[in-house]
């Protein structure tokens, strides 16, 4: 079945900007999503069909996706996005959407 | 403004089955793809099936044997159902509208914690 990669864990300090990648096989062939996880919440979409965003996701949040590797990137990183964020696409063999592990980022 | 409520037992016996409804507001359920999902503590985000009105449905081939769902479009509320459950189905279950194929899943409901023990 067809598996999504993300790293455990990302850190980085206010202002600056993190990158949370996503490793699939061809997923840049697919549609990915991101979502925005905080503690003791619902996953909220942050960005759809790899680079859309969502009414109300502010405009730091950006996504690109190419090759075997997807990104969100955040940019002047803010306190409050410290959250976990996963990403989704489809498995097109099996019609149904898979999620990666999840990446908890870390706002120092 | 799209809302989803999930509720249920929020305990079940070993063996005993799994029944959680997910009450939508502000969109009829009979648009629309309406997928659960469910996350075991400190884990990642699992899919479990999805449901359109017309009946049509469809699931993650690791749960299929377990999983029915169903459309209550008098009371705008779908079901899941899931059978013969054990300790690795305790999670958070959430409801979510699903866009279909390639689209996203733009609502989620706020997640309803299941516990499986005796």
């Amino acid at each position: 079945s067809y598996v999504l990669t993300q790293p455990p864990s990302v850190s980085v300090a206010p202002g600056k900007t993190a990158r949370i990648t996503c490793g699939g096989n061809n997923i840049g062939s697919n549609s990915v999503q991101w979502y925005q996880q905080k503690p003791g919440q619902a996953p909220v979409l942050v960005i759809y069909h790899d680079s859309d965003r969502p009414s109300g996701i502010p405009e730091r949040f950006s996504g690109s996706s190419s090759g075997n590797t997807a990104t969100l990137t955040i940019s002047r990183v803010e306190a409050g996005d410290e959250a976990d964020y996963s990403c989704q696409v489809w498995d097109i063999n099996n019609d149904h959407p898979i999620f990666g592990g999840g990446t908890k980022l870390t706002v120092l | 403004q799209v809302q989803l409520q999930e509720s249920g037992p929020g305990l079940v016996k070993p063996s005993e089955t799994l029944s959680l409804t997910c009450t939508v507001s502000g969109v009829s359920v009979s648009t629309y793809y309406w997928s659960w999902i469910r996350q075991p503590a400190g884990k990642g985000l699992e899919w479990i099936g999805r449901i359109y009105s017309g009946g049509n449905t469809n699931s993650n081939p690791s749960l299929k044997s377990r999983v029915t769902m169903s459309v209550d479009t008098s009371k705008n509320q779908v079901s899941l159902k899931l059978t013969s459950v054990t300790a690795a189905d305790t999670a958070v279950y959430y409801c979510a509208r699903d866009g279909g194929w390639l689209q996203p899943l733009e609502y989620w409901g706020q997640g309803t914690l299941v516990t499986v023990s005796s």
